[in-house]
């Protein structure tokens, strides 16, 4: 069964700059999985960030931004600001029409 | 505004049904694809299943295929998931998407299924 990963849990300190990875337990990922990354704080709906490896969603701040860095992608939040605590999930698009969405990354400003 | 608004929610017995519905506004309806993805309490987002903007086209997680059916009715905007031998781990905030570029733009508010004697 492929599975999508992402670190459980992240630390950034307000100001610095941390970068998530989302990588695929059956191989590389690549641009043809689209990834994509999500927002949630508890309680609340996602909110889309980045789509398509590297394209923001209309409202998000250029801090945030998509590549693929070492056949993962990644997530990249630079000037961390403390509403940034949230979670974080990467989703790829995979053959035959499927979505993964990978558990999720607890992201803590302090 | 684009908006996604879900409902059908409720509490439901193992082995129940339940049809959720996600009405659609602000965006040419007809020609998204739409998902549908859950959230079991304290746990992390799960893709559900997806329609093509047509209908024709669907697709379904392992985990769903067989007693979950998605479909869509683009002269009212809404896309539905049809929800059968619901068991416990069904349990789950269901929110629909709509799609760009092969993944999730926008969100609904969620609708909560319980599944519980």
């Amino acid at each position: 069964q492929t599975v999508v990963t992402q670190e459980p849990s992240f630390s950034v300190s307000p100001g610095g700059t941390v970068t998530l990875t989302c990588g695929l337990s059956s191989g590389p990922i690549s641009t043809t999985h689209y990834p994509s990354w999500y927002q949630q704080t508890p309680g609340q709906s996602p909110r889309t960030l980045i789509y398509d490896t590297g394209t923001r969603s209309s409202g998000v701040p250029d801090r945030f931004s998509g590549s693929i860095l070492e056949n993962k992608a990644a997530l990249t939040i630079t000037g961390a600001q403390a509403d940034d605590e949230s979670y974080y999930y990467c989703a790829l698009f995979m053959p035959g029409g499927i979505s993964l969405i990978g558990a999720g990354t607890r992201l803590t400003v302090l | 505004e684009e908006q996604l608004v879900e409902s059908g929610g409720g509490l439901v017995q193992p082995g129940g049904s339940l049809r959720l519905s996600c009405a659609a506004s602000g965006f040419t309806f007809s020609i998204y694809v739409m998902s549908w993805v859950r959230q079991a309490p304290g746990k992390g987002l799960e893709w559900v299943s997806a329609v093509s903007g047509s209908g024709i086209n669907t697709y379904y997680a392992d985990s769903v295929k067989g007693r979950f059916t998605v479909f869509r009715d683009n002269s009212k905007n809404t896309a539905y998931l049809q929800i059968d031998s619901l068991r416990a781990e069904d349990t789950a905030v269901y929110y629909c998407a709509k799609d760009r570029a092969y993944a999730f733009e926008t969100w609904g508010q969620g609708t909560l299924v319980s599944v519980s004697s």
